[in-house]
């Protein structure tokens, strides 16, 4: 079992839709938690940390459930630059060693 | 430019020979790690250094790959008997230890290496 999963997508939606993305992990001690978004032939970057009260940025809000060990992205009235990878992202232990999920494709379509 | 840097950006070689991947930091990052990243997957971590200590390496995918990072600024990736299953994208990020669990790495932009 991978220790950070993802449905790869791709997510087709036309631009205002609401869609959501869902990650998985599995090691229970996990630290902190991430979504990061990776463009197409571009290196990732962080898009916003994930709080066990849930936080929100904008159009964007990420859920954390421990209990679970499931993390969640919503993304609010799509926009046509939203069309990237978004990559869950696990901190198992100290130093910062995050471990990356597969990824999942969102393109959307005017 | 003040952000991560990686050299060369795309390297093609012939099965068996040996390659290098050199890293630059943000300068006042004294954390730097390697990933592996190839097409359709996310990142794989490979090892990572704070200051010149190589803290983890457990990860590396196998004896013919080595890093260093010997004054603790820039670092190098080696490669040794390449095979083709080597060929992906390998990545380098760098992060400032205060801030270690933020979640923050700041990649480079990657170098492509190609075994034929």
């Amino acid at each position: 079992r991978k220790e950070v999963e993802q449905d790869p997508g791709p997510f087709n939606v036309p631009e205002g839709a609401t869609v959501a993305f869902n990650c998985t992990y599995s090691n229970s001690a996990s630290q902190s938690f991430f979504w990061y978004r990776q463009d197409c032939r571009k290196e990732p970057k962080l898009l916003m940390s994930v709080y066990s009260s849930g936080n929100e940025d904008g159009r964007f809000t990420a859920q954390l459930n421990r209990a679970s060990q499931y993390i969640s992205l919503l993304i609010r009235d799509s926009k046509l630059s939203d069309s990237a990878t978004y990559l869950c992202v696990v901190n198992f232990r100290a130093g910062n060693m995050l471990t990356f999920g597969g990824g999942t494709r969102l393109m959307v379509k005017p | 430019d003040t952000g991560v840097s990686q050299d060369p950006r795309h390297k093609i070689t012939k099965r068996g020979q040996n390659v290098t991947f050199r890293c630059d930091p943000i300068s006042e990052h004294n954390r730097l790690y390697w990933y592996r990243q190839t097409l359709g997957q996310g990142p794989e971590f490979l090892t990572y250094f704070q200051n010149e200590a190589q803290l983890e390496k457990s990860r590396l995918l196998s004896d013919r790959f080595s890093a260093e990072r010997p004054k603790g600024s820039f670092s190098t990736l080696e490669i040794q008997r390449t095979e083709q299953g080597d060929s992906a994208m390998y990545l380098c990020a760098s992060s400032l230890a205060g801030q270690g669990n933020t979640g923050e790495l700041f990649f480079g932009e990657g170098s492509r290496l190609t075994v034929l």
